[in-house]
Order: C-alpha cells, then sequence, then structure tokens
C-alpha cells in the first residue's frame, strides 16, 4: 500500500490565520480524499481531489474556506483558511489503492493536529 | 450508501477473541462491506472486507450473514495494541468519495 506524509503533525494556529497542509504520497494515486476529525468524533470527509480538476466538496464544505491544490499524482495541499477555534482538528490525507474489486481500499495518512486559539 | 449500527464500546480480556458486531440492514447487493480502524494518534487502517462470503486475513475474520444485513468482525486472539475504535463501512466498489465513517465501536483489551 502506498505511503503518506503529512506535515505539518501539528501546529498551534491564531485565528484568522490560515494554515496548508501537506499530503505527499511515495506512488502515484489518481484520487486523494481530505477528512477532517473534530475532537472526539468520527471522520467527515471534506473533499476529493482528482489531478487536473476542480477538487469536488461535500455537502457543508466550500472552496473559500479549504481550497484545495493538486498538482500532480503524488502531492496534494489542504488550506484552512481565515481559522476559528471551531476549525481545531484533525485532517487527514488518504488515497485510493489499486487492487481486485471491492479491495481498492484506502490508505490514510497520520494527520495534521490542528489547534486554534 | 447503506449506514451501519454498531455498539459505542465493547472490551475484551488479552488472549481472548474479540467479536465486533455491524447492522447494516438495508445494504444493497453491490455494496461491500469494509472494516477500518483507528488507534489513538493514528490514521485509520484497513482491515478487511467483504460482499457476501466469509474472509479471513492476517489481522481478522469477517462474518457476513446470509442475508448480508449485518457482519461480525473477528480478533482471534486480541492483544492491547488491537485497543482502538473499528469502523464498519458499506459502499460500493470503486467508490471511495462515499466512503462514509459512522461512530465506530471503541474496543478496549483489558489485560
Amino acid at each position: 500500500s502506498a505511503v503518506i506524509s503529512q506535515k505539518p503533525s501539528r501546529d498551534i494556529c491564531q485565528r484568522g490565520t490560515s494554515l496548508t497542509i501537506q499530503c505527499q504520497v511515495d506512488s502515484q494515486v489518481t484520487m486523494m480524499f481530505w477528512y477532517r476529525q473534530q475532537p472526539g468524533q468520527s471522520l467527515t470527509l471534506i473533499a476529493t481531489a482528482n489531478q487536473g480538476s476542480e477538487a469536488t466538496y461535500e455537502s457543508g464544505f466550500v472552496i473559500d474556506k479549504f481550497p484545495i491544490s493538486r498538482p500532480n499524482l503524488t502531492f496534494s495541499t489542504l488550506t484552512v483558511s481565515n481559522m476559528s477555534p471551531e476549525d481545531s482538528s484533525i485532517y487527514l490525507c488518504s488515497v485510493e489503492g489499486q487492487g481486485a474489486p471491492g479491495a481498492n481500499v484506502l490508505t490514510f495518512g497520520a494527520g495534521s493536529r490542528l489547534t486554534v486559539l | 450508501d447503506a449506514k451501519t449500527t454498531q455498539p459505542p464500546s465493547m472490551d475484551c480480556a488479552e488472549g481472548r477473541a474479540a467479536n465486533l458486531p455491524c447492522n447494516h440492514s438495508t445494504i444493497s447487493g453491490n455494496e461491500y462491506v469494509y472494516w477500518y480502524r483507528q488507534i489513538h494518534s493514528q490514521g485509520p487502517q484497513y482491515i478487511i472486507h467483504g460482499l457476501k462470503n466469509n474472509e479471513t486475513n492476517e489481522m481478522a475474520s469477517l462474518i457476513i450473514t446470509e442475508d448480508r444485513k449485518s457482519s461480525t468482525l473477528i480478533l482471534p486472539h486480541a492483544t492491547l495494541r488491537d485497543t482502538a475504535v473499528y469502523y464498519c463501512i458499506v459502499r460500493v466498489a470503486h467508490n471511495n468519495n462515499d466512503m462514509r465513517f459512522g461512530a465506530g465501536t471503541r474496543l478496549t483489551v483489558k489485560p
């Protein structure tokens, strides 16, 4: 399975600022996914990022707040813009593996833990 | 995609089998059952998946009922390192942009 590196692993930010999270994969992948995990909660899909096209956002998430870049098949960034304490979460990058029908499972990065003061 | 129902928490003694249930009564014929787990401070990890047959790998076994409305993940000899939140997810194959995580089951393996 793919190996995913996320940066930063954690950060503490001031409200009103923006932070860009990087996701680097050790192999070329078509689809990359960004998730948010709020404290004590499960994972929520933010958006799907395909190389060469605009990201597709889930209900409740907008591009102005969470702009995503996908410049190539191994890299993506998620920016959390104009942060507020409610944005304090773990942000996770994931990629889709290749395999037999039904076996294209997701591999996740370790996540970026963001605290907004 | 079908929704799933899992107990919020379970305990298991170290060395014993851990049996984690999942109900997915509205599952469609082309939807697979996937299990992931999330150990504290890590990203989720894939465990196993199946369509209608029981499956086994080096990590666990998956038992799917004949009507496919429920399944059980079995960790045959639980260790302390198996303490994690376990997520049961159903979705159509090749549709990872619809991988919806529910609340999961928090399994605590006790010595």
